[in-house]
């Protein structure tokens, strides 16, 4: 059973379209990170969410920590293509840092 | 800064060969990762160090070694390659629980 569970997999969406991806666990976090990883490259930090109900900001983007602590939500508004790329959720567990399977954003245009 | 570097970017190996794939990192982090990338996949922990000295298994440690004889450095080691080694592999540091910072990868494939 993974830590950290993401979804969509996968999701195909048209240039000006809003989503939703969601890091969702059964355990209780101090603080969540998400990240972006473009083709060929190594992940990218976008932001780190430490307080329950906390939302955050990042231009489109817009990430909530749940209120108990245990799940994240990642919105984009208007999607462009250079949103395409792989979205990872990923806590720190002791000195690791666990990540989700990732969800697999393709914008088109 | 360089960040964290790391190197070769591709390598194609026979089953059975060793090989090391190195990373330094400039950012005088304690903390240094080697993770691994299927594709399409999310990263599996491989080993991590806290600090010069000090190693410890990650998720899926099986057919790799690691050392950490200085803070800079934190080459990892295939002894014997296998077909199920074939991946991408990234190396990453951090100073204790901040942004981890990633190098660029190294794609691997074992024929």
């Amino acid at each position: 059973t993974q830590l950290l569970e993401q979804s969509p997999q996968f999701l195909s969406i048209q240039e000006g379209e809003n989503l939703t991806v969601y890091c969702n666990s059964s355990s209780v976090f101090s603080s969540l990170q998400w990240y972006r990883q473009e083709p060929g490259e190594g992940p990218v930090l976008l932001v780190t969410v430490v307080t329950g109900g906390e939302v955050k900001k990042l231009k489109r983007l817009t990430f909530q920590f749940g209120d108990a602590r245990k799940d994240s939500s990642l919105h984009i508004t208007a999607a462009q293509p250079g949103d395409t790329g792989l979205y990872l959720c990923a806590v720190f567990y002791g000195n690791k840092l666990v990540f989700g399977a990732g969800t697999i954003l393709r914008v088109k245009s | 800064n360089a960040g964290v570097t790391q190197t070769p970017k591709f390598r194609i190996l026979k089953i059975g060969q060793s090989m090391t794939l190195q990373c330094a990192q400039d950012m005088n982090h304690n903390y240094m990762y080697w993770y691994r990338q299927d594709p399409g996949m999310g990263l599996k922990l491989i080993y991590y160090s806290v600090g010069a000295g000090i190693t410890d298994k990650g998720e899926v440690p099986n057919g790799y070694n690691v050392s950490r004889s200085t803070t800079e450095d934190f080459p990892l080691r295939l002894e014997l390659a296998a077909p199920s080694q074939t991946s991408v592999y990234f190396c990453a540091s951090t100073s204790s629980g901040n942004t981890q910072y990633f190098g660029p990868g190294t794609r691997l494939t074992v024929l």
